[in-house]
């Protein structure tokens, strides 16, 4: 089955414990992105990547970071989190089709930082 | 920079009534448009699409015309269903510079009583 996948889904950590969220997909796609959701806000970007080795800063990049050593996969990392980064996370990676670039989105992560 | 606006919400309906939620965009150059809608506890379903002016994306009784003329986007359903509660997001593809992401309107929450 075609789909992203994320983990953990559901996380509660600490200020300042390094954490990492992991983003899987089996399409084969080039792009993936990773968004924040916010009640009030939507969804705003955080990072992206265009391929394998080439990332690049979405809206909200600060307190982040990311790597794209596989297609496959693109973790978000939050080396210090704090409680300003509590939110609902998703993953999306695209199919360019005729031009258009459909996202698929993963399940979503929620994270809360006390 | 390129935006999203959408009604704000939530919106309740009865089953079988007409649906529309309103979406306009303010974006350079040709955008394509897209509808995702976001069921609880998942993450966002691409619902239709649509790539340039005056086509008319649809899906699963939903509809929606680009309308470059008052920059619009509106979601129209004739008869919802209670299984059609969520929340919908409009939404715009960004091309600029190179990279590809998605500007999100802040979302609708839709509920639809029996």
């Amino acid at each position: 089955e075609a789909q992203v996948t994320q983990n953990p889904r559901y996380l509660i950590t600490v200020t300042g414990k390094k954490l990492t969220v992991t983003c899987s997909q089996n399409m084969n796609h080039e792009y993936m992105s990773w968004y924040r959701q916010d009640p009030g806000l939507g969804l705003r970007q955080i990072y992206y990547s265009m391929n394998v080795e080439v990332t690049d800063k979405g809206d909200v990049p600060e307190g982040y970071k990311v790597s794209r050593k596989e297609k496959r996969n693109f973790p978000l990392i939050l080396e210090s989190p704090s409680p300003n980064q509590t939110s609902l996370y998703f993953c999306a990676s695209s199919l360019k089709s005729r031009g258009i670039y459909e996202q698929y989105f993963g399940p979503g992560t929620r994270l809360t930082v006390t | 920079g390129n935006s999203v606006t959408q009604m704000e919400g939530p919106v309740t309906l009865s089953e079988e009534a007409f649906l529309t939620i309103n979406c306009t965009y303010t974006a350079t150059g040709y955008p394509s448009l897209f509808w995702y809608v976001q069921y609880p506890g998942e993450g966002l379903q691409l619902l239709l699409k649509a790539t340039k002016a005056d086509d008319k994306g649809s899906n699963k009784g939903f509809e929606a015309t680009y309308r470059k003329e008052t920059t619009s986007f509106h979601l129209e359903k004739g008869s919802v269903q209670v299984s059609d509660s969520a929340v919908y997001f409009c939404a715009l593809s960004d091309s600029g510079g190179g990279s590809e992401k998605l500007v999100f309107g802040k979302g609708t929450k839709l509920t639809v009583n029996p």
